[in-house]
């Protein structure tokens, strides 16, 4: 099955810099490729998804890039604000049905 | 439109005890899924269903059964909850991708 690796577990920026986080997928069948952001106590939510005839996709602040060759997708925040503060999931799947989730990253950005 | 509804959202069991967990989308989804999430591992797949009628086995499956009552509705059952199966979980629902959550159970077995 698919086995999907987030980096980094955590992450800790200044307001208005920049978060990075990479994720590495096995299956090389992998077509869609989206991104969750959960705060505390709260559901998953939606913030990007991707599809593997893509590359980058941006939505304001936010970008996902995807590298079909390295099996490798990143998340990309710019001018990070306080509520960007949540954990973030990458997530992989080749049919539709079973996502498989990375473990997460806890982003803290200091105000 | 409330989305995905899960009920109860809080419960706390005895070890040994049946519980089942309700879900209900109101989206027109065909397909519906189960997750438990735990500290540190992620959001893992229990079982799915793709469509009115059919149900799949996910990642961790074992101890859990599911319905598909009908299209609006998925439910899990624990049959005899153990410790183990202390965790959030989630019901999510997709017309292909992407899926979208329930707002969670918060599952203690004591």
């Amino acid at each position: 099955g698919e086995n999907v690796e987030q980096h980094p577990s955590t992450l800790s920026v200044q307001e208005g810099d920049s978060a990075v986080i990479k994720c590495t997928y096995s299956d090389s069948a992998s077509n869609y490729f989206p991104w969750y952001k959960q705060e505390l106590g709260k559901r998953p939510q939606l913030i990007i998804d991707i599809r593997s005839n893509v590359g980058e996709k941006k939505d304001q602040r936010i970008a996902v890039t995807l590298n079909k060759t390295a099996k490798h997708f990143s998340l990309h925040i710019t001018e990070t604000q306080p509520e960007d503060s949540a954990v973030y999931f990458c997530a992989a799947t080749s049919n539709d049905y079973k996502l498989s989730f990375g473990a997460g990253t806890t982003v803290t950005v200091r105000a | 439109n409330a989305g995905v509804t899960q009920t109860p959202k809080f419960q706390v069991l005895k070890t040994g005890q049946s519980m089942t967990l309700q879900c209900a989308q109101d989206m027109n989804h065909n397909s519906m899924y189960w997750y438990r999430q735990d500290p540190g591992m992620g959001l893992r797949l229990i079982y799915y269903s793709a469509s009115e009628g059919t149900t799949d086995k996910g990642e961790v499956p074992n101890g859990y059964n599911v319905s598909r009552l009908n299209k609006r509705e998925f439910s899990l059952r624990l049959e005899s909850a153990a410790p183990s199966q202390t965790s959030v979980y989630f019901c999510a629902s997709s017309e292909s991708q992407p899926q979208h959550f329930g707002d969670g159970t918060r599952l203690s077995i004591l």
